[in-house]
């Protein structure tokens, strides 16, 4: 059974950069059809995507965060990450990964998803 | 961005309710819509995708139905478990992948 686990710090000072790391277990990174996401949650609000990555590489981003965000892949490690730089206290969420079941010209779906991790952005 | 605007926001229901929440997209998304329940402090969970396929392991009383600008999703006969916040979203038209703003679903 595919599982996502997130790891990183809780606490981010404003202006600095939140790095955040995904690892996957039960599965491979490296299959096709699938892309790797982040999603966020500020506290009491809704659900905003933030970006996926391919294990080749590729990525698509939210244009709202496309200027501070960028996201890597380790395939060695079956892992992927995040880091969004320069942040401020609109940054502050619960933050997870999720697999995106993708092709060309057909729905795609996030599931499953991570636990979540939440980071505070906070001086 | 397509947005997606579920209604209602919130819902007072009983145990053995029939139960219908509505999510309504600002330009087609054909069928490529999903619903997701969400319990406090857990992740969201797949429940449909394609606007009417039941994720695998999701009770046959979970069911979806739409297609264009409108879709809804459906419990036929609430559950205790079933009390969570519901959210739509579309991946027709992306970047960027965009979801309702939640249907929180309450005991009466």
């Amino acid at each position: 059974q595919l599982q996502l686990q997130e790891s990183g710090p809780g606490l981010v000072k404003p202006s600095e950069t939140l790095s955040l790391t995904c690892t996957v277990s039960g599965g491979s990174i490296s299959s096709d059809n699938y892309y790797w996401a982040w999603i966020r949650q500020p506290p009491g609000k809704g659900l905003e995507w933030i970006g996926n990555i391919y294990y080749s590489g590729n990525t698509y981003y939210n244009p709202s965060l496309k200027s501070r965000v960028t996201l890597f892949v380790d395939t060695s490690k079956n892992q992927f990450s995040l880091k969004l730089y320069s942040v401020t206290a609109a940054d502050t969420a619960l933050y997870y990964c999720a697999r995106l079941k993708w092709e060309v010209l057909s729905p795609n779906w996030f599931d499953p998803w991570g636990q979540g991790t939440p980071v505070i952005v906070s001086s | 961005d397509v947005q997606l605007t579920q209604s209602p926001s919130s819902l007072s229901a009983s145990v053995g309710d029939r139960v219908t929440i509505t999510c309504r997209a600002s330009q087609s998304v054909t069928s490529y819509l999903n619903w997701y329940q969400q319990k406090p402090g857990k992740a969201p969970k797949l429940l449909i995708y394609a606007a009417s396929t039941l994720q695998s392991g999701v009770p046959s009383r979970f069911s979806g139905s739409g297609s264009g600008t409108d879709f809804t999703l459906t419990i036929s006969s609430l559950q205790p478990e079933d009390f969570a916040t519901y959210y739509c979203q579309q991946s027709y038209n992306t970047p960027p992948y965009t979801f309702g703003q939640g249907t929180k679903l309450e005991i009466k």
